[in-house]
């Protein structure tokens, strides 16, 4: 059984672009949480989705925006980007949204220049 | 304005010895608290989970306690070996609508020496 899948692992860009990140939740998961982990800090946490809609939201910019399809996968969107969007971003899956562990994927290193 | 923050940046013991390991926090009523273990470069990984009206729970050469008088949970690893040497999580869930919404410290480097 295949964990929390994230791709891809690392990712390179300049200030002002945008850049998609990709996440397949464990088996049988439906709901996605994505986090931000700046170097030596603790995961952010930015959003979650579950039923294709976005639940809750952390404290980030709209220019943060996510996706869930009928699969359970989930996308992350950042526009314009900053140097301080630097960082692990993490995306957790669960089996359902009332429910006391996530698992966490691998990350996805973005570098800002 | 509300805080979580773990004891140290870093927690370096001798091989044998209990690793102990704290996070306070402030102006949050926690549903429940985690620890996670995470290792360089890797997404974070569940240990343990207390709730609010547990004071103790255990499992294998793991502890966590719990007091939401003091606002702290303790998390110790005894009989420490170099394989436990890895960053240290508490993460609490407020509970409600905000069910599932992990809030971290910013973890403690824990560095077990043979």
């Amino acid at each position: 059984d295949a964990g929390v899948t994230q791709s891809p692992t690392h990712l390179i860009k300049t200030r002002g672009q945008q850049v998609t990140l990709r996440c397949s939740p464990k088996s049988g998961h439906d709901t996605v949480s994505w986090y931000q982990q700046a170097l030596g800090q603790g995961p952010q946490f930015i959003f979650q989705y579950y039923e294709e809609e976005e639940r809750q939201r952390g404290n980030f910019p709209d220019r943060f925006s996510g996706h869930q399809f009928p699969n359970y996968s989930s996308e992350l969107n950042v526009n314009a980007l900053l140097l301080g969007d630097s960082a692990l971003y993490l995306c957790a899956s669960s089996p359902g949204l009332v429910t006391d562990t996530q698992y966490f994927g691998p990350g996805t290193r973005l570098t800002v220049l | 304005s509300q805080k979580i923050e773990q004891n140290s940046e870093a927690l370096n013991i001798q091989e044998g010895k209990t690793a102990t390991l704290t996070c306070n926090y402030t102006n949050y009523s926690p549903a429940y608290l985690q620890w996670y273990r995470q290792d360089p470069g890797r997404g974070p990984v569940f240990l343990l989970l207390i709730r609010e009206n547990e004071k103790e729970k255990r499992k294998e050469r793991l502890k966590v306690t719990f007091d939401t008088t003091l606002k702290q949970s303790l998390f110790h690893i005894t009989a420490s070996q170099p394989a436990d040497s890895a960053t240290y999580l508490c993460a609490l869930v407020v509970g409600g609508t905000s069910y599932g919404k992990l809030t971290f410290g910013q973890g403690t480097i824990l560095t077990v020496h043979p």
